[in-house]
C-alpha cells in the first residue's frame, strides 16, 4: 500500500511568488491535514478536510494560503503571494474516518522563500 | 488551548546509552498521546501511542507512560543505538474535538553515536 506523497519535495521561490503543494493521501483515507513547521519550532495544524470539505481550517495563518481538495482525493496548499515567513516544512497526514487518531504523514514539502 | 512542551536538545548519547525525552502536555479534554518520529530524509512515522491514563505504549524497545496525575508521557528507551538518531515530537490529539487535529511539541533532536 502506497504511503502519503508530497510533491515537491523542496521549493525555492522568491517573495511575492506563488506556489502550490501537493499532497496524495493513502487510498480510501477520508481525513486528510496539513500542518506546517517553521525554523525548527513545533509542528502546527493548518487545516483538516474531510473528504472534499474542509471540517476545521482555523490554523491557516492568513488569506494568503488556499487549500482544496477537489473529490476528496488529493489536495493541493496554494501560498500566493509568498512572504519570508512562511519559509518550513509542510506536511500532510491522512486516517481513516473510523480510526482517526492514527495519523499517517507524508515526508514533508520543504518551502524556501528568499 | 492544548499544548505540548517537550524536552529540548539537541541531545548526544553514546550507543547503548539509557534515553529520556521528557513531554508534558496541556488540554482540555481527555486526549490521546504519541511519539512522532522523524529520521533523517524520512517523514513522520508513528513510534508508540496511548490512549487512556495509565497505558503504556511501547514500540522498537521504546516505552512511554500517561500519567494523567502529572500530565506526562515522557519517552524512554533503555539502550539506544546509532539508528535510533532521528527527531522526536510528543504529540496529542483531543479527542473531544471532531476533527483529531495533532498539537505537537517542538521536537527533540537525539544523535546516538557509536
Amino acid at each position: 500500500e502506497a504511503g502519503v506523497t508530497q510533491f515537491p519535495s523542496h521549493s525555492v521561490i522568491e517573495k511575492g511568488q506563488t506556489v502550490t503543494l501537493r499532497c496524495d493521501p493513502i487510498s480510501g483515507h477520508d481525513n486528510l491535514y496539513w500542518y506546517r513547521r517553521v525554523m525548527g519550532k513545533e509542528i502546527k495544524f493548518l487545516l483538516h478536510f474531510v473528504k472534499e470539505s474542509k471540517q476545521d481550517e482555523s490554523g491557516m495563518p492568513n488569506n494568503r494560503f488556499l487549500a482544496e481538495r477537489t473529490g476528496g482525493t488529493y489536495s493541493t496548499l496554494k501560498v500566493q503571494p509568498a512572504e519570508l515567513e512562511d519559509s518550513g516544512v509542510y506536511f500532510c497526514a491522512s486516517s481513516q474516518i473510523l480510526s482517526s487518531y492514527e495519523q499517517y504523514f507524508g515526508p514533508g514539502t520543504r518551502l524556501t522563500v528568499t | 488551548g492544548d499544548s505540548v512542551t517537550q524536552m529540548e536538545g539537541p541531545v548526544t548519547l553514546s550507543e547503548e546509552a539509557f534515553l529520556t525525552i521528557n513531554c508534558t502536555y496541556t488540554a482540555t479534554g481527555y486526549p490521546s498521546l504519541f511519539w512522532y518520529v522523524q529520521y533523517p530524509g524520512e517523514g513522520l512515522q508513528l513510534l508508540l501511542k496511548a490512549t487512556k491514563a495509565d497505558d503504556k505504549g511501547s514500540n522498537k524497545g521504546f516505552e512511554a507512560t500517561y500519567r494523567k496525575e502529572t500530565t506526562s508521557f515522557h519517552l524512554e528507551k533503555g539502550s539506544v543505538q546509532v539508528s535510533d538518531s532521528a527527531v522526536y515530537f510528543c504529540a496529542l490529539s483531543d479527542r473531544g474535538s471532531n476533527d483529531y487535529k495533532l498539537s505537537f511539541g517542538a521536537g527533540t533532536t537525539v544523535t546516538v553515536r557509536a
